[in-house]
């Protein structure tokens, strides 16, 4: 597609459940980047992809986040065991090679 | 931590006047580049700019670098209400695959 499309736009979890949120990218782009965003403010990276390799997940929180960008299928971001801090914003944009990355309009997570 | 500190972190004027906001980071990039985000919704691309370019332009925005300061400036020029967003300032560093944020600059434009 020609824009990178996010599902659900709005999600609510109780503490505890687990979140899934997908991701497709623009078609042709090689990469994938995860980042959430807390009130309104900055981006933290979480993980990127090079097609379906992990290519960098210094970002990642290592217990309960999981990423995965298989082919012919949507990228996910699965979180295990939500907790409140985990409310914000998720957005995912894709690229090719200069760096011009695409975004989303994001996934509202709210942990309840 | 973030690389990219803007500056400042809100900035309120008139419409018809000239907004400037500034960013700094920390560590060699390859590039530079301002999104606009609309109340909470996803980023929108503005510009790029390679760490061997000064200056550039598009439409009514104008943006420069300093990589001695490790610095970049964006101009819009003649604001419209519709301009009323948050600003970020993002950066690529070399080998590295992902866009380090800055906490990004509220403008608001006043009709």
């Amino acid at each position: 597609g020609e824009e990178v499309a996010q599902t659900p736009k709005h999600l609510v979890r109780g503490e505890g459940q687990k979140a899934k949120l997908y991701c497709a990218p623009i078609k042709g782009h090689s990469y994938v980047f995860w980042y959430q965003q807390v009130l309104k403010n900055e981006f933290k990276f979480l993980i990127s992809f090079q097609n379906e390799n992990v290519f960098d997940e210094t970002g990642m929180p290592k217990e309960r986040f999981s990423a995965k960008c298989l082919p012919n299928s949507p990228c996910s971001l699965e979180i295990q065991a939500t907790k409140l801090e985990d409310s914000a914003v998720y957005f995912c944009a894709s690229s090719q090679y200069s760096f011009e990355a695409f975004f989303g309009q994001g996934t509202r997570l709210t942990v309840v | 931590s973030q690389q990219g500190e803007e500056d400042p972190q809100a900035l309120s004027i008139q419409e018809g006047e000239n907004a400037t906001m500034n960013c700094s980071y920390k560590t060699s990039i390859n590039n530079l580049q301002w999104y606009r985000q609309n109340s909470g919704r996803g980023l929108v691309h503005l510009i790029l700019i390679r760490s061997n370019e000064r200056e550039k332009h598009s439409g009514r925005l104008r943006v420069t670098l300093d990589t001695s300061k490790k610095s970049s400036s964006l101009l819009i020029t003649a604001s419209r209400a519709a301009d009323t967003a948050s600003y970020f300032c993002a950066t690529d560093g070399r080998g590295a695959q992902k866009l380090v944020f800055g906490q990004g600059t509220r403008l608001t434009i006043n009709p």
